[in-house]
């Protein structure tokens, strides 16, 4: 089946620290999908990127899709302790089946 | 819109037993998947119901089994449960389509002693 590999499964960063999370397919994806879950929370969206080399923004946090839709990263610039939680990214195959990273814990420390 | 709904929230049960979950979806939504996220194996997908039909199924056992009813609530069932069952249940409800954005409840915590 396919696989997702996300690096780091952990990052430890000081408030104000820019933060990026790395998502790595063995297949070519027709999108990704970039979830947010909080300790104690549930997986909460965040964005979907479908275009080869797409990057999108929200706020402090920027989406990328390589241009071989093979890979995608996730930067926040200047964390903070809201931003703590594990990111996820998902890929979707064409029969609406979601497989997701392993996750990467962020932890800010004040 | 209201959100996802599962009930219960937290279960207690011992090995051998049988579980039932139940996912409410958002109005609207016609797919429901579910999950298992457990620390050392992450989220992973059990199965996709969508208009009362399995749509897609994970790696799991035949113990775990599903259903979904005419209103998209959907249910879960895992029989015979055993130790390696415990885990948070995620059940996730999108509209249905391809590049379909998926909202997650939040959650039934099962314990299994």
């Amino acid at each position: 089946g396919q696989q997702v590999m996300q690096i780091p499964q952990y990052q430890h960063v000081q408030e104000g620290e820019d933060f990026t999370t790395y998502c790595n397919s063995s297949t070519t994806l027709s999108n990704i999908q970039w979830y947010k879950q909080r300790p104690g929370g549930h997986p909460v969206f965040l964005i979907q990127l479908v275009k080869s080399g797409e990057v999108k923004k929200q706020k402090r946090l920027t989406f990328q899709f390589g241009e071989a839709k093979k890979n995608s990263s996730l930067h926040i610039t200047a964390t903070q302790t809201t931003d703590v939680g594990t990111y996820f990214c998902a890929e979707q195959n064409t029969g609406n089946q979601f497989y997701f990273g392993t996750g990467t814990s962020l932890t800010v420390i004040p | 819109k209201a959100g996802v709904t599962q009930t219960p929230r937290y279960l207690i049960k011992t090995r051998g037993q049988q579980v039932t979950l139940s996912c409410s979806p958002i109005s609207g939504h016609r797919s429901v998947s579910w999950y298992q996220q457990t620390p050392g194996q992450g989220l992973q997908f059990l199965f996709e119901y969508f208009s009362e039909t399995q749509r897609n199924k994970g790696n799991f056992p035949g113990r775990f089994s599903g259903r979904q009813f005419s209103n998209s609530r959907s249910e879960m069932n895992v029989s015979t449960l055993e130790l390696g069952d415990s885990a948070l249940y995620l059940c996730a409800s999108s509209v249905g389509t391809v590049t379909d954005t998926q909202y997650f409840g939040p959650g039934t915590r099962l314990t299994v002693l």
